[in-house]
């Protein structure tokens, strides 16, 4: 089974701070998730990654298959971007696997 | 709007009383999960169906139970054997192969 590994645990920014959370698993995937919850608990799905590069705004999710490793970004971090991100792999059509989140708080 | 509804969104029941969570989507997806979330936890699958009258255990179903009788609800009965129920729940589905994953606002259960 595959294992999903998220660093930072937690993270503190100032308002404006180039911001960058990574995600390592450990087996061969098909694709890679990153979500956001914000405090009310709901998720939202921000990317799904199976190559490459993606960019919506102010986020960028990049993946490394070779290295099994993916990194989120967040530039000129801003307040409202306090949530928690979850990585999470799927493999084909098996359910996918999640890391434990890395929650971020910025500053103003 | 399309969407997935997860109700209620606070759930106080006894210890030793069966409840049921409604999770109701009409994106017409295929595939529909229930997940448990734990504080300091990853989401942890429960149970998934990919296809009508059909679901399979995840990884800590015991204590659970579902149901497909409908491609848009997906309910799920937390029993009285589930020895830890008091949790944050979160429906989702999804579509294709990999499929993107779309959630419910989730269900906070707290058992007394």
């Amino acid at each position: 089974k595959n294992e999903v590994e998220q660093s930072p645990q937690n993270l503190t920014a100032q308002e404006g701070e180039f911001i960058t959370i990574n995600c390592s698993y450990s087996v061969g995937i098909s694709a890679l998730h990153w979500l956001q919850q914000h405090p009310g608990g709901g998720i939202v799905s921000l990317f799904m990654l199976s190559s490459g590069k993606k960019k919506h705004g102010r986020l960028i999710a990049t993946i490394n298959i070779q290295e099994k490793h993916s990194s989120l970004h967040i530039t000129a971090s801003h307040p409202r971007d306090s949530a928690v991100y979850i990585c999470a792999v799927g493999a084909g059509n098996t359910p996918l696997v999640f890391g434990k989140g890395t929650r971020l708080s910025v500053i103003a | 709007d399309g969407g997935i509804t997860q109700s209620p969104k606070y759930l106080f029941r006894k210890e030793g009383q069966n409840v049921t969570l409604s999770c109701e989507q009409n994106l017409n997806h295929d595939a529909m999960y229930w997940y448990r979330q734990d504080p300091g936890q990853g989401l942890r699958l429960i149970y998934y169906s990919q296809i009508v009258n059909d679901f399979q255990k995840g990884d800590i179903a015991e204590g659970y139970s579902v149901s497909r009788e409908k491609k848009e609800s997906f309910p799920l009965t937390v029993t009285s054997a589930q020895k830890n129920p008091t949790a944050f729940y979160l429906c989702a589905s999804g579509q294709g192969v990999p499929d993107t994953q779309y959630f419910g606002p989730g269900t906070r259960l707290t058992v007394l």
